[in-house]
């Protein structure tokens, strides 16, 4: 599709577990946000590629959270020893290069329940 | 540091009525953006519109129209004619600098819009 995709749409885990979650940006945008929202509140900033970097990682709230963007296109968003409250919606974002202007697209997100 | 206000969590109208969402901002950027996304019960956040700070003219598209006030630093968004279809929350986001350094948007708690047939 023309579009960022997300998977799963929904994961349910079981605390302490390890999870991962894949973004696929549309094509040919260099710049990839993640984000994280609970129920009831705007999305939150976690990370910023740009290209196979990470940009600005200041959004992540600890070292059980990690992304990776090797080839510069698809992404992993991966949380250790996850908690109950990392339970949230992760939303996915690309633009075409990150410039300050630049509207970001949406993916569906990955619906994340940590029993 | 920057901030998003949207003050109302909830608006309930009847099909047809007008309706005007509210966001007010605090930044201390001079150069900065702002956004309204709209998620429907899908999930996905949809861009509706981005206006720069230098750029206060208000703006109409279709039945949606955006108020760009810098003085009372707000970027209300009045929908005319409410439709079914516009059951959504709506979230209003500033780009500015974040503490890495980029422009990272910030966005509001959002306002849910339950419009009635």
């Amino acid at each position: 599709g023309a579009g960022v995709s997300q998977t799963p749409s929904n994961k349910v885990t079981e605390k302490g577990k390890y999870v991962e979650l894949r973004c696929d940006p549309i094509s040919g945008h260099t710049a990839l946000y993640w984000y994280r929202q609970s129920l009831g509140q705007g999305p939150e900033f976690l990370i910023y590629f740009q290209g196979t970097g990470a940009a600005d990682d200041s959004g992540l709230p600890n070292d059980r959270f990690f992304a990776v963007r090797p080839e510069g296109s698809v992404s992993t968003l991966k949380i250790q020893r996850t908690e109950r409250g990392d339970s949230a919606v992760y939303l996915c974002a690309s633009s075409l290069t990150g410039a300050s202007r630049e509207t970001q697209y949406f993916g569906p997100g990955t619906r994340l329940l940590v029993l | 540091a920057q901030k998003v206000t949207q003050a109302q969590t909830e608006i309930s109208v009847v099909e047809k009525e007008d309706v005007t969402l509210d966001c007010v901002y605090e930044t201390r950027d001079t150069t900065y953006y702002l956004f309204w996304y709209k998620q429907p019960p899908s999930g996905e956040l949809v861009f509706l519109i981005r206006r720069n700070s230098f750029d206060e003219q208000n703006e109409i598209s279709g039945r949606y129209s955006w108020n760009f006030q810098k003085s009372t630093s707000s970027f209300n968004f009045t929908i005319t004619a409410s439709q079914v279809v516009d059951s959504a929350v709506y979230f209003c986001a500033l780009s500015g600098a974040s503490s890495g350094g980029s422009y990272i948007p910030t966005f509001g708690r959002g306002t849910s819009l339950i419009v009635h047939p």
